[in-house]
């Protein structure tokens, strides 16, 4: 099946800094990529869309500037935590669309958890 | 409002014993229905996904059906093992929604020796 990897799977980092995370298709083009925030016990929440090629699509609540989001290429869309705090420490998880695929299967990656000391 | 309503919301199970999760959900026009797995601290994982003509669908011990009339889902696990313990999420698409997902809030199931 479709894989999509995510880098890191865990990260630590002081408050004030910028943590970046990465979410690639391993085996398959996507052309659309999502990016989610899972708080314990809770249900994923979208946060954004990225197409590759153009801005991302922002959730109503989720601050654009603060959560910079780039997809230069077909395989690879980046989550950027700007000036971290640690409120935005969560679970942070990505998918990914199949270019081409008229179901809509979505293929997630193993999450990266963020703990902003 | 398109909602996706899970229940139970936390379940308990001896090994080797049956249960089944249900999904009920007002997304409309429907387009299609996943089951995920989520292991606690990972991804979900995909079970399965059916479309408005499919009413039930396996894949090895989970069994999911769909009555979209009712717009009701259910998935069975068979056997339960204790490596079925994790989160099971329920998620429905709307159609010409592209990827728009509609989440569940999960099933959290726990299977003990």
């Amino acid at each position: 099946g479709a894989v999509v990897s995510q880098h890191p799977s865990w990260v630590i980092c002081k408050s004030g800094t910028s943590v970046k995370i990465e979410c690639r298709s391993l085996d398959f083009q996507a052309t659309t990529m999502f990016w989610y925030r899972q708080f314990p016990k809770q249900s994923l929440m979208l946060m954004a869309t990225s197409n590759e090629g153009s801005k991302a699509t922002y959730e109503q609540g989720v601050e654009k500037d603060k959560f910079l989001i780039n997809h230069a290429s077909l395989t690879l869309s980046t989550l950027t935590v700007t000036s971290a705090h640690p409120e935005d420490s969560s679970f942070y998880i990505c998918s990914a669309g199949r270019a081409g695929q008229l179901v809509g299967e979505l293929f997630f990656g193993e999450g990266s958890r963020l703990t902003v000391l | 409002k398109n909602q996706v309503e899970q229940s139970p919301q936390s379940l308990i199970i001896l090994e080797g014993k049956n249960c089944t999760l249900q999904c009920n959900y007002t997304v409309s026009p429907f387009s299609n229905l996943r089951w995920y797995k989520q292991d606690t601290g990972r991804g979900p994982v995909s079970l399965t996904i059916m479309t408005f003509s499919e009413n039930t669908k396996s894949n090895g011990r989970y069994t999911a059906t769909l009555d979209a009339d009712t717009k009701q889902s259910s998935l069975h696990i068979t056997a339960s093992q204790l490596s079925d313990s994790a989160s099971y999420i329920c998620v429905v698409s709307a159609r010409n929604s592209g990827y728009a997902l509609n989440f569940g809030k999960g099933t959290s199931l726990l299977v003990t020796p």
